[in-house]
């Protein structure tokens, strides 16, 4: 079974301030893919980030960077400096080799105010 | 480069209808999956066609039910609609090996009334 947990239900921060969004996970596939979808009050999942089980490097693009522990089993995501364009929620999901289906975690609801 | 559609946006039916959603793949996708997410909820897989076929269904039951096109695009169908059936209905595309990420649609918001 597959299961992905984000503990933060929502967070406010202040422009320009740093965020991480913290994502935790659970499989027993041996390889697995973990990814991260924004999605804005209009409603479509925009796809970010996806990261392969084997790979921990960490990631960096632009202001999002991405921290892989897979002895945590964690993959959580960092917004630096963040806008207001950032609100949205934020969906961490994970696809296990043993299947097709993304699972996602709850979401997390991000709340950038001026 | 044309992303997932779907049709329609927006749809209220009556408890115990029939509904059919929608879906066109991004240009050069063939596999083509459904989502149901409930407000506040993260999105629910609700089945996978490739070629035709369904390989892979979620924990949904049988009143859902699907179909995949010979030009890779799908519906859902959904019969006797109950009102815990209202939700955003998410459709997305992808290559067929599972490493490949998926894109969603902009979705078909349900309302069972």
């Amino acid at each position: 079974a597959q299961k992905v947990t984000q503990a933060q239900t929502e967070i406010s921060v202040v422009e320009k301030e740093d965020v991480t969004l913290d994502c935790v996970y659970e499989t027993r596939d041996t390889t697995y893919y973990l990814f991260w979808y924004k999605q804005p009050p209009s409603g479509e999942l925009v796809f970010l980030i996806r990261r392969n089980s084997f790979d921990e490097q960490n990631e960096i693009s632009g202001r999002y960077s991405w921290n892989f522990q897979k002895s945590t089993s964690s993959f959580n995501f960092t917004i630096t400096a963040s806008q207001v364009v950032d609100s949205a929620v934020y969906f961490c999901a994970l696809r296990g080799n043993s299947g097709y289906a993304l699972n996602f975690g709850k979401g997390t609801s991000l709340l950038v105010t001026p | 480069d044309a992303g997932v559609t779907q049709s329609p946006t927006h749809l209220i039916k009556t408890r115990g209808q029939q509904v059919t959603l929608r879906c066109s793949p991004k240009s050069g996708h063939d596999t083509v999956s459904w989502y149901q997410q409930a407000l506040g909820q993260g999105p629910q897989f609700i089945f996978q066609y490739y070629e035709e076929e369904e390989r892979q269904r979620g924990n949904f039951p049988d009143r859902f039910s699907g179909h995949q096109f010979p030009n890779y695009s799908s519906e859902l169908n959904v019969n006797a609609l109950l009102l815990g059936d209202s939700a955003l209905y998410l459709c997305a595309s992808s290559l067929p090996d599972m490493s490949y990420e998926q894109y969603f649609g902009p979705g078909t918001r349900l309302t069972v009334t």
